[in-house]
């Protein structure tokens, strides 16, 4: 049982637009930033967003998150079969003195 | 770049001890500012932090794991290494490393390992 909540699977047409919830607490979501994760099928995890709604170098637009109180989302618009992997959401937790993720999001491009 | 390359055991035997060291390079743990960490994957589960090292030798460790897990880090080598004692099966996983920025409220993992296949198994 992850302390971060995700569903567990999304799936859309390609160029299509899928919308993955991350749904936590005070302790976690409510008072520190979220970042997101994508993990290509055999691959390393890769820094997506970090810092609620930032993207590192080389990320495209298409990539875009937020946060609102407990919780955060992360948008992927003009879905491509490349985007099929696993994306997680994690942040740090004051309760649990830790690092907490969510147990993950597998998209699926139909 | 920066760039990890995981190394170590891929098969250990129950209640040994699991080793792995993590080998940096474009990056110089030395010079701060980022914690060095390592994250784990077992089996069709999502992603459990272990724990992570600055350069000084401060760590922090998941409290679920923290009786079993040390992490120390090697400046001089640039590289940090992980071991988790009296293993069982449920240790099974892919093991990660990964640089950590931490300056709360901001937290993320940026660079990661490709991850080392550690089983579990007599």
């Amino acid at each position: 049982q992850s302390v971060l909540t995700q569903p567990p699977s999304v799936s859309a047409a390609p160029g299509q637009k899928v919308t993955i919830s991350c749904s936590g607490s005070a302790s976690n979501l409510g008072n520190f930033y979220v970042s997101w994760y994508q993990r290509l099928p055999g691959a390393a995890p890769k820094l997506l967003i970090y810092n609620n709604n930032k993207r590192p170098s080389g990320i495209p637009d298409r990539f875009s998150g937020s946060r609102s109180g407990t919780s955060a989302t992360l948008d992927i618009t003009g879905l491509q079969t490349g985007d099929e992997a696993d994306y997680y959401c994690g942040t740090w937790d004051s309760s649990l003195s830790g690092v907490v993720f969510g147990g993950g999001t597998k998209v699926t491009v139909l | 770049q920066v760039q990890l390359q995981e190394s170590g055991q891929g098969l250990v035997k129950p209640s040994e001890t699991l080793s792995l060291t993590c080998t940096v390079s474009g990056a110089s743990i030395s010079s701060g500012g980022h914690f060095w960490g390592w994250v784990r994957q077992r089996p069709g589960k999502g992603l459990e932090w272990i724990g992570y090292i600055y350069y000084t030798g401060t760590s922090y460790y998941n409290p679920s794991l923290k009786s079993r897990v040390s992490i120390s880090v090697d400046p001089s080598e640039n590289e940090f290494s992980l071991n988790v004692r009296s293993v069982t099966a449920e240790d099974t996983a892919i093991y990660y490393c990964a640089r950590r920025f931490e300056q709360l409220p901001a937290n993320y993992f940026d660079y990661w390992g490709r991850g080392a296949v550690v089983t579990v198994s007599s």
